[in-house]
């Protein structure tokens, strides 16, 4: 069940601390997604690259922060200024720029919980 | 801006009936529909997209312009369809001149098939 990976799958993190979600994907997909999944509030865009080097913020970039070092890799921190940190992260992957209407792929996620 | 509408956050129905899941969607170009689901424990995933219109697990979605609707349709619910689904939209050929090429996705139906 490859593709595309996220570690860990549950998270405990103390108040105050910054705590970096792993995304890797082998699928050669130029776009990366950070997603975050709360209950009836969907999927909500957090961050998004087209390419290496570059990203973007979405629609709740506020606290949180990206690197796109490598094609293969998309880390995600949540630092402590994100307000509300608990929840469920989702990474996806897709073709990319060229192909935007493309299918996205989805991690496994991980649970972010902070105590 | 685009926007996608799902007006049920729960559809609850027995195996053997018919199931629709409803999705609305706002967007001034032209838009390629998708729908993605989530079974327990299972990573979200493509479930069937507007353009290639096929049928998936007994699953059909129509893409009415007219009304901006991309309903998704079973004639008979099983109790493995219980599940998220998420209807999700992706503006084709804006990035061009400088729009947005990110999906949007609706809040997401939850749907339990009762035995």
């Amino acid at each position: 069940d490859g593709g595309i990976t996220q570690s860990p799958k549950y998270l405990f993190r103390k108040e105050g601390q910054n705590v970096t979600l792993s995304c890797e994907q082998n699928l050669n997909h130029d776009a990366m997604y950070w997603y975050r999944q709360d209950p009836g509030q969907g999927l909500r865009l957090i961050y998004y690259s087209q390419i290496v080097n570059d990203f973007q913020k979405g629609d709740i970039a506020e606290g949180y922060s990206v690197s796109r070092e490598k094609k293969e890799s998309f880390p995600l921190t949540v630092t402590s200024a994100q307000k509300n940190p608990t929840a469920f992260y989702l990474c996806a992957s897709s073709k990319g720029l060229a192909e935007s209407t493309d299918t996205q792929y989805f991690g496994p996620g991980t649970r972010l919980t902070v105590l | 801006a685009q926007r996608v509408t799902q007006p049920e956050k729960l559809l609850s129905v027995f195996k053997g009936a018919p199931v629709e899941l409803k999705c609305n969607y706002s967007y001034s170009g032209s838009p390629e529909l998708f729908w993605y689901v989530q079974y327990s424990r299972q990573r979200l995933q493509l479930l069937l997209r507007h353009i290639s219109r096929e049928s998936i697990k007994g699953f059909t979605a129509d893409l009415n312009k007219g009304e901006t609707s991309f309903h998704l349709k079973k004639p008979f619910a099983q109790e493995e369809d219980s599940a998220m689904y998420y209807c999700a939209l992706h503006p084709a050929g804006d990035y061009a001149s400088g729009g947005s090429y990110i999906p949007t996705f609706g809040r997401g139906t939850s749907l339990i098939v009762h035995p």
